[in-house]
């Protein structure tokens, strides 16, 4: 079973340059998300789609712009790449919080993202 | 706001050795609570979750127990195994896009 696929795995950008990470779930979930991974901080969102057609920021969307293409795939654009993105980021997905309902995050395994 | 605090690692333990984890957390009303655990090179995968308090998560040798009176959720396994090694994150909920992170905690157990 794949469940959410992201590529590429590894990147290395000069700053400045653009690059779009791609990612793909087949469990048919309505929610979507990027995250990105620093040493001591954890998970922190950037940004996410609740469902197919919205999108919303999360805590740290600057820099970036994201694409829910359908309900199967998000991307996530870097239109001009900064040093401070140097990150691993990993898209996820889940069904729709409803009310108490515990939403589990299925994560990919992650895009290591450098930029010199 | 809600915030997760678990203890800083690395946390370096013998195999088959007692394994705690500590988290605690501060929430408005009566969040879920969730270990994910990510091993070398891979994504997150939910480990084990409770949806009210004093409900008890386990998988895998893994327990933890919702205490709402110290507003804790501590990892705790009888016996570690090389293959435990991995980084642990305590989260709450209700999960989706809601869901807060701890820092994580690097396990390392040796054989």
């Amino acid at each position: 079973n794949a469940g959410v696929t992201q590529t590429p795995k590894f990147q290395v950008l000069k700053t400045g340059q653009s690059m779009t990470l791609q990612c793909a779930q087949d469990m048919n979930h309505n929610s979507m998300y990027w995250y990105r991974q620093d040493p001591g901080m954890g998970l922190r969102l950037i940004y996410y789609s609740a469902s197919e057609g919205t999108t919303d920021k999360g805590e740290v969307p600057n820099g970036y712009n994201v694409s829910r293409l359908n309900k199967r795939e998000f991307s996530l654009r870097l239109e001009s790449a900064a040093p401070s993105q140097t990150s691993v980021y990993f898209c996820a997905s889940s069904e729709a919080v409803r009310g108490d309902t515990a939403g589990e995050l299925f994560f990919g395994e992650g895009s290591r993202l450098t930029v010199l | 706001g809600n915030s997760v605090t678990q203890m800083e690692g690395p946390v370096t333990l013998s195999e088959e050795a007692f394994l705690t984890i500590n988290c605690t957390y501060t929430a408005t009303g009566y969040p879920s609570l969730f270990w994910y655990v990510q091993y070398p090179g891979e994504g997150l995968q939910l480990l084990l979750k409770a949806t009210k308090a004093d409900d008890k998560g386990s998988n895998k040798g893994f327990e933890a127990t919702y205490r709402k009176e110290t507003t804790s959720f501590h990892l705790e396994k009888g016996s570690v195994q090389v293959s435990d090694s991995a980084v642990y994150f305590c989260a709450l909920g209700p999960g989706g896009f809601k869901t807060i992170f701890g820092a994580g905690t690097r396990l390392f157990v040796k054989a």
